[in-house]
């Protein structure tokens, strides 16, 4: 399984658009890249995923570039509502997907 | 929207007591996963079963054992609970064969072992 490196925390002012690198030198052809967002007390949500150049839905953006090594999660205008742990997994169907330890993301007012 | 249940938010027992803690998905899914989050330390993968009657160990699952006799129903126990099994269970369910799994997630059930 693809190994994953993301940073532990960022801080961010609301309003502001926030982007997550996240790094994953040895991702396979048949690898999807999948980013959950998690809140205190509750399970991942699934976020967004992608597989080459750009998805956006209405939550984030996802930015993958042509080598897949990396990938970048844009947050549009952030509210305090965003503020969680926000995870990236790579990985395809026939095994289970790893966490790790996640972004820890504070918007401050 | 797929609903995964996890049939306690909030259990406290006692050490050496036997525990069982339930899932329950509504979407037909075949692939059903255990994971325990601690401070610190992220998710990790206890137990995993892509089929009725099936599993498969994971990271972590010394002390842990899994059931599955339905397909919507996949049940974790703790033979004999200890105090560094207080954590938080989440159960997660998705479908089999996708090249891009999506999992879902129930809400999570915090375990206090005494």
């Amino acid at each position: 399984l693809a190994k994953t490196t993301q940073p532990i925390s960022m801080d961010s002012y609301e309003g502001q658009e926030v982007n997550i690198t996240c790094s994953h030198n040895n991702i396979a052809t048949n690898d999807y890249i999948t980013w959950y967002q998690q809140f205190p007390s509750q399970g991942p949500r699934f976020i967004i995923q992608g597989y080459k150049t750009k998805v956006t839905n209405e939550v984030a953006s996802l930015f993958i570039p042509a080598d897949r090594k990396s990938s970048t999660l844009s947050l549009p205008r952030v509210s305090l509502s965003d503020t969680a742990v926000y995870y990236c997994l790579v990985g395809e169907g026939n095994t289970p997907l790893v966490f790790g330890k996640g972004t820890r993301l504070s918007v401050i007012a | 929207d797929v609903k995964v249940t996890q049939s306690s938010r909030y259990l406290v027992k006692r050490t050496g007591e036997k525990v069982f803690l339930e899932c329950v998905q509504d979407m037909d899914h075949e692939n059903m996963f255990w994971y325990r989050q601690d401070p610190g330390l992220g998710l990790r993968l206890i137990y995993f079963s892509y089929d009725v009657k099936m599993k498969e160990k994971g990271d972590i699952p010394e002390g842990y054992s899994v059931s599955r006799e339905k397909k919507e129903r996949f049940s974790l126990i703790l033979e004999s609970a200890s105090t560094n099994q207080t954590s938080m269970y989440l159960c997660a369910s998705s479908l089999k064969g996708a090249t891009n799994e999506k999992l879902f997630f129930g809400s999570g059930t915090q375990l206090s072992v005494l």
